[in-house]
């Protein structure tokens, strides 16, 4: 079975502060692991994903994440929010990326001018 | 780039009613999901089809049903509709086809919004 957690279902921060997204999975297979963004009433949009290879993953919009098994955490980060980040972030794990996806229970993230 | 494609994007049935949800996957992509999201949730999976043929079940409902047909699209058919059922119901897709990249991501669709009254 497999599962992620996501520390903190809100997160604020100041436009041009650092951003950190937490999330630690449990996987009995080596996971994949996905970083997933929506913004109000639209869809989930791929932000970036880790499958094998280069722990450290970039992602669009200045993400970025690194998949630490020793930790079981794939932390999401990006070093200066921007208003536009404003939205809620799920982290996804699936143990291949053709299984379905098992999601977080998403973390909103506030920017404040 | 063509993307996912979901119909009706807004749907509001009655108690009892039935319902079809629509997904259309990106051209050369020959598997479909079917999410879940409620109100402040997590997208819960539901079933998913590769070629066709059903590949993973969630916890999806006995009221509800789903095929994916020869030209690849997907049909989420939804019957005797309870209040609980109102959510945003997600379809994603992706590809087992070799030379396609990112194989392994599942792309998402802009959801459905089932109001059920």
């Amino acid at each position: 079975a497999q599962s992620v957690t996501q520390l903190g279902s809100h997160v604020s921060v100041s436009e041009g502060a650092l951003v950190l997204l937490r999330c630690n999975y449990s996987s009995s297979v080596p996971p994949y692991l996905f970083w997933y963004v929506q913004y109000p009433n639209q869809g989930l949009q791929l932000l970036l994903k880790y499958t094998t290879g280069a722990t450290l993953v970039k992602g669009i919009n200045g993400f970025e994440a690194e998949f630490k098994k020793s930790e079981t955490s794939f932390h999401l980060t990006k070093p200066s929010a921007h208003m536009s980040d404003a939205a809620e972030y799920f982290c996804a794990v699936s143990g291949t990326g053709f299984q379905k996806l098992v999601f977080g229970t998403g973390t909103r993230l506030l920017v404040s001018p | 780039a063509a993307g996912v494609i979901q119909s009706p994007r807004h749907l509001i049935k009655e108690k009892r009613e039935t319902a079809t949800l629509k997904c259309y996957p990106i051209p050369r992509h020959d598997t479909v999901y079917w999410y879940q999201q409620g109100p402040g949730q997590d997208p819960q999976f539901l079933i998913s089809f590769y070629e066709k043929m059903q590949s993973d079940k969630g916890s999806i409902p006995d009221r509800f049903s789903a095929q994916q047909f020869s030209d690849y699209h997907s049909e989420l058919n939804m019957s005797s509709l309870e209040l609980g059922d109102s959510a945003l119901y997600f379809c994603a897709s992706s590809s087992l086809l070799a030379g396609l990249r990112n194989t392994d991501t599942q792309y998402f669709g802009p959801g459905t919004r089932l109001t059920v009254l």
